[in-house]
């Protein structure tokens, strides 16, 4: 499997909702991320797992909650969310962390979420 | 941090044409240089890459070359087709840094 998937493709929720998003993927990367991008920007970076550990916290706001039950599963929870989080949520996995050379980093589809 | 700029923003360019897209980085130790091709509603694919220690890389009609000194990266499209036509976004990640830092993309289109 070379692929990073994610569930589910759509999501719409209230502001009082609770979801999750769900990425996996089965190359044996050990390093996962989550990227937020709004219409005709690019990715923009929330979270970095680097062996199931959080590496990187861009500053996101607590309602956005990640989670890396195992290598291959990353979760990203989803609590009081306001309509400007609307945008589309990307999952990319790398084999590792850091600058070394083959570290391509591979994206999901995406989720499309609408905050209503 | 590292600061990238990317353009033209937008592109239009004749089927059969070529196309060139220009990014300028800001951190001397960037060392790997990603391009991504994102069509409509769908995931930023990687397309093709470069390292710090190679000026150019070809694979088929897509090319890449990397100035380290003037700090700018190009990507070169050959014999365009319809079906290249997307947003591009070139990417700079630095050594020992674990963060891609991507340009602002340019949208390619394609006119038949």
């Amino acid at each position: 499997d070379t692929e990073v998937t994610q569930t589910p493709k759509h999501l719409v929720m209230g502001m009082t909702n609770k979801k999750s998003l769900k990425c996996e993927q089965h190359m044996g990367h050990r390093a996962m991320y989550w990227y937020k991008q709004k219409a005709k920007k690019p990715p923009e970076l929330m979270f970095v797992y680097s062996y199931e550990k959080l590496s990187i916290n861009e500053s996101v706001p607590s309602r956005f909650s990640p989670e890396c039950p195992n290598s291959s599963l990353l979760n990203l929870h989803l609590h009081a969310l306001q309509p400007e989080d609307s945008a589309l949520y990307l999952c990319a996995s790398s084999p590792r962390l850091g600058g070394s050379t083959y570290n391509e980093q591979f994206f999901g589809p995406g989720t499309r979420l609408t905050v209503l | 941090g590292e600061n990238v700029e990317q353009h033209p923003s937008t592109l239009s360019v004749q089927e059969g044409d070529s196309a060139v897209i220009k990014c300028t980085y800001s951190d001397s130790a960037s060392n790997y240089f990603p391009w991504y091709k994102q069509e409509l509603g769908k995931r930023p694919q990687l397309i093709i890459d470069i390292r710090s220690n190679v000026g150019e890389k070809k694979d088929q009609r897509i090319a890449v070359t990397l100035n380290k000194t003037a700090k700018h990266f190009s990507l070169h499209i050959t014999e365009t087709q319809p079906e290249d036509s997307a947003v591009y976004f070139c990417a700079a990640r630095g050594s020992g840094n674990e963060k891609l830092t991507f340009g602002t993309g340019t949208r390619l289109t394609i006119i038949p």
